[in-house]
C-alpha cells in the first residue's frame, strides 16, 4: 500500500498562473481532505469530500476548487495564484471506523508551493 | 479564529524529562480529540486520541489528560527521547472527520 500520494512535491508559480495539485489514495477511503499548513498557524481545512461526487467547503476555500470523480483521486485546483497561497498543502484520507473506533486521517507527504 | 488554542508554541526538554502540551476549546459539540505528530518534511501522523467520556488515555510514553468541565486537554510525553523531537498538533472534531487543528508545538529533546 502506497497510502496517500501527492504530486508534485515542490512547485513555484507566478502570480496569476493556475495549477492542479494531485492526490491519490489506495486505501479505499470514502473521506478525503485538503489542508494548508502555514508557519505558526497549524493546518486549515480547505475542502473535503465524503465520497465520489460529493465535495464541500472547509475553513479556507477561497481561491481553490476541487472535484471527486473517483474514490481514489481528489485533485485541488488553484486558479489565478496569489502570494497568499504560498503554503504547504497536505491531502489526507480516512474511513469511518464506526462504533468506538477512531476515524484516523492518513496524510500524504505534502506539496510545497511558492507563488512569486 | 482558532477553534482549538494550543500552547506553548515551542518547548525544549532534556532527555528523560516530561513534555507537556496544553490545548483548550470552546465548542462543546466536539467529541473527538486526537493528537498528531509531524516530523520535518513529512505529513502529520496520528499519535493518540481520546473521546470526552474518559479522563485519561495512555499509550506507551504518551498520555492524554482530558478535562471536560474546563474544556481543556493535554499531551504528556514521559521519559522524552531525542526521537520525540517533532511538531505536535492537537485537534478536535464533531463526528470524527472535520478536524480543527491547534497551531502546533515544536518539541526539542536535548540529549
Amino acid at each position: 500500500n502506497a497510502g496517500v500520494t501527492q504530486t508534485p512535491k515542490f512547485r513555484i508559480l507566478k502570480i496569476g498562473q493556475s495549477m492542479t495539485l494531485q492526490c491519490t489514495q489506495d486505501m479505499n477511503h470514502n473521506y478525503m481532505y485538503w489542508y494548508r499548513q502555514d508557519p505558526g498557524m497549524g493546518l486549515k481545512l480547505i475542502y473535503y469530500s465524503v465520497g465520489a461526487g460529493i465535495t464541500d467547503k472547509g475553513e479556507v476555500p477561497n481561491g481553490y476548487n476541487v472535484s471527486r470523480s473517483t474514490t481514489e483521486d481528489f485533485p485541488l485546483r488553484l486558479e489565478l495564484a496569489a502570494p497568499s497561497q504560498t503554503s504547504v498543502y497536505f491531502c489526507a484520507s480516512s474511513s469511518r471506523s464506526g462504533g468506538a473506533g477512531y476515524n484516523e486521517q492518513f496524510f500524504g507527504p505534502g506539496t510545497r508551493l511558492t507563488v512569486l | 479564529q482558532q477553534q482549538v488554542k494550543q500552547s506553548p508554541q515551542s518547548l525544549i526538554v532534556q532527555k528523560g524529562g516530561i513534555s507537556i502540551i496544553n490545548c483548550a476549546y470552546e465548542n462543546t459539540a466536539f467529541d473527538y480529540f486526537p493528537w498528531y505528530q509531524q516530523f520535518p518534511g513529512k505529513g502529520p501522523a496520528l499519535l493518540i486520541a481520546i473521546r470526552p467520556d474518559v479522563s485519561e488515555k495512555k499509550e506507551g510514553r504518551f498520555t492524554i489528560s482530558f478535562n471536560k468541565s474546563a474544556k481543556q486537554f493535554s499531551l504528556h510525553i514521559m521519559d522524552s527521547q531525542p526521537g520525540d523531537s517533532a511538531t505536535y498538533f492537537c485537534a478536535a472534531s464533531v463526528n470524527d472527520y472535520k478536524l480543527s487543528f491547534g497551531a502546533g508545538t515544536t518539541v526539542t529533546v536535548r540529549a
